[in-house]
């Protein structure tokens, strides 16, 4: 059982490059999102998901798509990566309604 | 607007000692806290969580204790270890119809000095 994995763990990107932030979770949790990490501002969620086929967005979801097509799989694309998109990700699973969400070791990502 | 609070950026304890972290929030619509503990270089773990309908819930050396009227509610650790230092944020989720979305505070990094 390997949890929520995060690949990769760390990327450089160059301003306007697009790139997909890849997680999975083996534990058929119904609930999955992702959160951003900045100094600072604690976590805050981009886009999350209820279910394969439903996706909504979070606090923060501008320049960021999400997509749902099994219930394992959440990717995060930047299709146009900004220096403002600078952050560690995290993305996070569980069962639906108020139960604890198990998070991925997070990916470092670095627009320049 | 920051719905979820923590004032204290950082908190030095001596091991053996309690360790008190707190964190205030402003939407009376959360219902559903948690505080979870971070490492450097990995993903944030769940600690403990206490529902609205309680003030207090206790997990062997942690307690979290939530006063609704205040809008307030603090970690304890009893005996505080070296292994707890590490950062600490508080969460808060609201209602069934926002499902899992959490709402971080921004962390306090706590230093358990031997």
């Amino acid at each position: 059982n390997a949890g929520v994995t995060q690949t990769p763990k760390f990327q450089v990107l160059k301003t306007g490059q697009s790139m997909t932030l890849q997680c999975a979770q083996d534990m058929n949790h119904e609930y999955m999102s992702w959160y951003r990490q900045d100094p600072g501002m604690g976590l805050r969620l981009i886009h999350y998901s209820v279910g394969a086929g439903i996706t909504d967005q979070g606090e923060v979801p501008n320049g960021y798509n999400v997509s749902r097509s099994t219930t394992e799989d959440f990717p995060l694309r930047l299709l146009s990566a900004a220096p403002s998109q600078t952050s560690v990700y995290f993305c996070a699973s569980s069962y639906l309604i108020k139960d604890t969400q198990y998070f991925g070791p997070g990916t470092r990502l670095t627009v320049l | 607007d920051q719905q979820v609070k923590q004032n204290s950026p950082s908190l030095s304890v001596q091991e053996g000692r309690i360790s008190i972290l707190n964190c205030d929030y402003t939407n009376s619509m959360f219902d559903y806290f948690l505080w979870y503990k971070k490492y450097p270089a990995e993903g944030p773990t769940f600690l403990i969580s206490i529902s609205s309908i309680k003030d207090k819930n206790e997990d062997g050396r942690f307690t979290v204790f939530l006063n609704k009227s205040a809008k307030h509610l603090s970690l304890h650790i009893v005996p505080s270890q070296p292994g707890d230092s590490a950062v600490y944020f508080c969460a808060a989720s609201a209602g069934t119809g926002g499902g899992n979305k959490l709402t971080f505070g921004t962390g306090t990094q706590l230093k358990v000095e031997l």
